[in-house]
């Protein structure tokens, strides 16, 4: 069964904030949210990962609800070049088991020009 | 520059041949991933290996096999059992301690005719 639940797909205007939403309803304590993005025909690149803090990195902002059950991906310009399919994965963190990092289908964000 | 190198980027075979992807890693990771993706899908896990000399089936591993005889290499060969073989090929490798996220080659994708 798949942990996370994702839109299928999302537009945006360029120069506006992409708010990609994920829901992970049964998450565990010790399990980590992860995303990644995949441009067309390339492998996924990192984003960014949290426990149950915010975070904010270069390329993103992560905000996690209170209870952990859902995420929301920021990304605080978009421009053409953050078309991408957006993965949200939760995961056990280092050293926590032997997971094998599961994907799922994503959500495919649009930006529009 | 540290990274990981999947080789090469398109390979044509005929079918009912084995065929072996290469994956390389300098980034001293523990963990290796293999993933297979289709058009408009999501990725999905064939092997993953957390140490040398050890690797798990993941959901697809049917008509697959691995080796993972050195902390840097995880070959992948998908062999003439595997009914559909056609498809993008991605390897994935990442620490077992510390920040769990994973590094994605550039991907193969095989044709087989």
């Amino acid at each position: 069964d798949a942990k996370t639940t994702q839109p299928p797909s999302m537009d945006c205007a360029e120069g506006r904030a992409a708010n990609l939403p994920c829901n992970h309803s049964t998450i565990s304590g010790n399990e980590y949210v992860y995303w990644y993005r995949q441009i067309h025909s390339q492998g996924p690149q990192y984003i960014i990962h949290g426990l149950k803090n915010n975070e904010t990195n270069e390329m993103a902002s992560l905000i996690i609800t209170e209870d952990r059950k859902s995420s929301t991906l920021i990304l605080p310009h978009a421009t053409l070049r953050d078309t991408a399919v957006y993965y949200c994965i939760v995961r056990v963190g280092a050293g926590g088991g032997a997971d094998g990092l599961t994907f799922g289908k994503g959500t495919h964000l649009i930006i529009q020009p | 520059d540290g990274g990981i190198t999947q080789s090469p980027k398109y390979l044509f075979r005929k079918e009912g041949q084995n065929v072996t992807l290469s994956c390389e890693q300098n980034l001293n990771h523990d963990a290796m991933y293999w993933y297979r993706q289709d058009p408009g899908q999501g990725l999905r896990l064939i092997y993953y290996s957390q140490i040398v000399n050890d690797f798990q089936k993941g959901d697809i591993a049917e008509g697959y096999s691995v080796s993972r005889e050195k902390k840097e290499s995880f070959p992948l060969t998908v062999t003439s059992a595997q009914k559909n073989p056609t498809a993008f090929y991605l390897c994935a490798s990442s620490r077992q301690t510390g920040s769990t996220e994973a590094f994605f080659g550039q991907g193969t994708r095989l044709t087989v005719v």
